[in-house]
Formats: structure tokens, C-alpha cells, sequence
């Protein structure tokens, strides 16, 4: 069965913090990795990764996968209070259009 | 932009009641899924659909229908309400992947409650 685990559950910082959360994945004929950042409403989309070691950049936001360890981080810099939100990874299959998701985890920034 | 509503944001419906939750998106995407959303469980699917009248099970099918009768819409359907059934209800849409995964498109879900 895929299965796709991220930790911390939850974590609560100061604004100016870096965090850093991770997601790993047991899944069969793994294609690619995926982070949503989801507020109160509807998840949104922020990265996909198919290729090991390259890093993904958007503005104080980055991502890379690692395929040799099964896993994948996300990196906050600078962190501020919108980035307090339920961060989720996913893995996508090869020849597949479904998801995996993992259980997320909860970031709350402090002024 | 992708749009995928969903009709209701909140819904209050009694044990026993079939329940209806639709929704739209207007991208002409292939791939529409249903999800529930609990807390520390992460999304868990429920139905995926890749094309009209097609569907295919998720990982927690029990106690729900789908229907997609048109592109645009997908409905799940909760055929007799129950009190584990009480969870925020996320609908997603794709595009069609061929070769590479496809981000999912959410819609801002519908938090359900069964008394």
C-alpha cells in the first residue's frame, strides 16, 4: 500500500524563523512529488518535483527530493504570519492520475 | 485561472438523509476526484472520475456514490448519512496526464455535519 508521511504534525515559530518540513513516501512506480499549501480554504498548489537534487525556488519558498532517500523537504526562509497554514505533500505514480497524500502538517507563525 | 465550486461551504443533514455535494469546474479538465479531509488523516480519496460516466474507486468508496453525468460536473452522494461520515469534502480537477502527474485544482471545500 503507498503511504506518504510528513513531520512535524505541527509547528509553531516567530516571524524571521526558517523551518523546514519533510515528507516521506513508500509508493510503487513513484513519478513525482507535490506541496499544497492550504489556508482555510482550498488547498493551492506550490511545487512538483520528478528529479532528485534540483531545487525548486518561488520568492522565501523551496523544495527538492531526494529519490535515493525517499523523501522530500520544504523550505520556509523569513518566515512571516501568512505562511501559517496546513502544509501537504502528495506523490504521483508513473502512468497514473490519482494522488497520495500525506496527513500535512500545521504551521503557525507568531508575530 | 482554474474555478472548481462547490455548492455549499456548510451543510447540516441528519442521520439516515441522502446527502448531495456538487461541483463544477470550468477548465475542461479530464480528471475530477472527491476527497474528505480529517484532521491528522490528511486527504483521503473517496472517487476519481477521468472521463463522463467513468469513475473509479478510492482508497474509502464505502458508503458513497459518484456521478458525472457532464464534464463540468462531478456530485458525490452520501446514499444513507451517517455520523462518520461528518467531514470537510474537498473536490479537486486535472488535466489528463500522459507521461507526467498533473497538479490538482481544488475547490474550497464543503464542511458537512450528520447529527
Amino acid at each position: 500500500e503507498d503511504k506518504v508521511v510528513q513531520s512535524p504534525l505541527s509547528l509553531v515559530v516567530h516571524e524571521g524563523d526558517t523551518v523546514t518540513l519533510n515528507c516521506s513516501y513508500e509508493v510503487t512506480n513513484f513519478r513525482s512529488l507535490l506541496w499544497y499549501k492550504q489556508e482555510k480554504k482550498a488547498p493551492t498548489f506550490l511545487f512538483m518535483l520528478t528529479s532528485s537534487g534540483i531545487e525548486k525556488k518561488s520568492g522565501r519558498l523551496s523544495s527538492i527530493l531526494d529519490k535515493k532517500e525517499l523523501s522530500s523537504i520544504l523550505n520556509i526562509t523569513a518566515t512571516q504570519t501568512g505562511d501559517s497554514a496546513i502544509y501537504l505533500c502528495a506523490s504521483g505514480k508513473i502512468a497514473g492520475n490519482m494522488l497520495t497524500f500525506g496527513g500535512g502538517t500545521r504551521l503557525m507563525v507568531k508575530p | 485561472d482554474v474555478k472548481v465550486t462547490q455548492s455549499s461551504r456548510y451543510l447540516v443533514k441528519r442521520t439516515g438523509e441522502k446527502v448531495f455535494l456538487e461541483c463544477v469546474q470550468d477548465m475542461d479538465h479530464e480528471n475530477m476526484f472527491w476527497y474528505r479531509q480529517d484532521p491528522g488523516l490528511g486527504l483521503r480519496l473517496i472517487y476519481f472520475s477521468y472521463d463522463v460516466k467513468m469513475k473509479e474507486k478510492g482508497d474509502i468508496p464505502e458508503g458513497y456514490s459518484v456521478s458525472r453525468e457532464k464534464k463540468e460536473r462531478f456530485s458525490l452522494i452520501l446514499e444513507s448519512a451517517s455520523t462518520n461520515q461528518t467531514s470537510m469534502y474537498l473536490c479537486a480537477s486535472s488535466l489528463l496526464g500522459v507521461g507526467l502527474n498533473q497538479p490538482q485544482h481544488f475547490g474550497d471545500g464543503t464542511r458537512l455535519s450528520i447529527l
